[in-house]
């Protein structure tokens, strides 16, 4: 088990500029969640697959993000156009259902920065 | 709409002090309830969680959380810190009528003087 992985873990770029970040769950989970997380505040949900498909997604999850997840496994978060406002630490977590709840487990993060 | 509540956006405390970070949730519904710890440059961990059963919960390293269903309350409580324990603190909250997303606190960071 090694855990969520995040991939890059720091990005700088400048406003309008399109980015992407990539997470791999820990193998086996087939749930797969995105959040945000900004300075002084805990996580936001943006949204959540199960296997390859997209259950839910936040009203936060402007039409500049999109997320995929094609094969079930590994899944991108992709901002286009970025905006100052989109700065911020961009979580993953996994879990594996267990009968009623799963537990989610993070990676350490993508940390944005929009100049 | 649902949310949670952290009070107390720092706490400060002397080492081997006890320490208690507290929780709110809006509603009374079925939940599920974490905490989770962040500590400096690292993601988060999970602490501990209560699902079902006995209301009070423990984590390996002495921290304890007790679910109070009438006050939607999860305050989680040390009785002795360390300076290790200086971090940042979110509880988190499932209600079981959504897609098992959590919804979090503002956090509590725990400041541990010595």
């Amino acid at each position: 088990d090694t855990g969520v992985s995040q991939d890059p873990r720091h990005k700088i770029t400048k406003r309008g500029q399109n980015v992407t970040f990539r997470c791999d769950p820990i193998s086996e989970h087939n749930r797969l969640y995105w959040y945000r997380q900004t300075l002084g505040q805990g996580p936001e949900f943006l949204t959540y697959f199960q296997n390859e498909a997209q259950l839910e997604k936040s009203r936060l999850l402007s039409d500049r993000f999109s997320a995929e997840r094609p094969k079930g496994s590994f899944s991108t978060l992709e901002i286009q156009r970025t905006e100052q406002g989109d700065s911020a630490m961009y979580l993953c977590a996994s879990s594996l259902p267990h009968p009623g709840i799963d537990t989610q487990y993070f990676g350490p993060g993508t940390r944005l920065t929009v100049l | 709409a649902q949310s949670v509540t952290q009070l107390d956006s720092q706490v400060p405390v002397f080492e081997e002090a006890p320490v208690e970070l507290r929780c709110n949730y809006s509603s009374s519904v079925s939940v599920y309830l974490f905490w989770y710890v962040q500590y400096p440059n690292q993601g988060l961990q999970l602490l501990l969680k209560y699902l079902s059963g006995s209301t009070l919960v423990e984590s390996i390293n002495g921290f304890e959380a007790e679910f109070n269903k009438s006050q939607t309350s999860f305050h989680l409580r040390k009785p002795s810190v360390h300076i290790s324990d200086t971090a940042e603190y979110f509880c988190a909250v499932t209600w079981m009528d959504s897609s098992y997303k959590l919804i979090f606190g503002s956090g509590t960071r725990l400041l541990v003087r010595p």
